[in-house]
């Protein structure tokens, strides 16, 4: 059965850090990654998607990186920004249907 | 495109009552996904269509649950009778999938269910 992973949790860091969120998953069969972004009462938003074949994708400051041998993804926020604050999800694309599996999400808070 | 359009935004009902919640997905997309967010379990998915056709509702909680999709531009998930258990913020989400596409996904507002 296919477990996505995001650790911590929580994460706190100061406006203009460098930071890097993981999302980690046991089954290598994958057909994409994607993330999402979740404000809060919100939806999701679809940040960047990587197919199974690609190794990363970027977005102006984003960019996630995808390893399906270690079964690893990264989502990487360069000069972190308050408005950044938010809960950041991976989920993972199987091969059929397009069904996707969410890890737990990572909430993000970026302070002045 | 406007989006993933879910309806209504907020419901709060009794116990027993009967509970529709409605979803557009997005012009042209033909996949549509039914997710269950709560603080305890996060994002679940009930259920998800193809080209109108339920592929998989192993997700869906018990036969108090249902959903239909009788054309590609209309979908609902219904709980009759409901439950306090139920009260959970409910997303309707549209992909376009084929063997050649990215599948990337778009999630509606969501529909916030509180069941006293």
């Amino acid at each position: 059965k296919q477990e996505v992973t995001q650790i911590p949790a929580a994460l706190s860091v100061p406006e203009g850090e460098n930071l890097v969120l993981n999302c980690s998953f046991t089954d290598s069969a994958i057909y994409n990654l994607q993330w999402f972004r979740q404000d809060p009462g919100k939806g999701l938003t679809s940040l960047l998607l990587i197919q199974s074949s690609q190794r990363e994708q970027t977005s102006g400051r984003l960019n996630a990186s995808l390893d399906k041998s270690s079964g690893r993804s990264t989502l990487y926020i360069a000069a972190s920004q308050p408005g950044d604050s938010a809960t950041y999800l991976c989920a993972l694309g199987r091969n059929q249907g397009g069904k996707l599996i969410f890890g737990q999400g990572t909430e993000l808070s970026v302070k002045p | 495109d406007a989006g993933v359009i879910q309806s209504p935004r907020h419901e709060v009902t009794e116990m027993g009552q009967e509970v529709t919640l409605r979803c557009k997905p997005i012009s042209g997309h033909n996949s549509l996904f039914w997710y269950r967010q709560t603080m305890m379990r996060g994002l679940e998915l009930l259920i998800y269509f193809n080209n109108n056709v339920p592929i998989d509702d192993s997700g869906m909680p018990e036969d108090r649950f249902s959903a239909k999709m009788p054309n590609a531009s209309f979908s609902t998930l219904k709980i009759q009778p409901s439950e306090p258990r139920d009260s959970a913020v409910y997303f309707c989400a549209s992909s376009h999938w084929t063997s050649g596409s990215t599948g990337e996904l778009f999630f509606g507002e969501g529909s916030r269910l509180t069941v006293l």
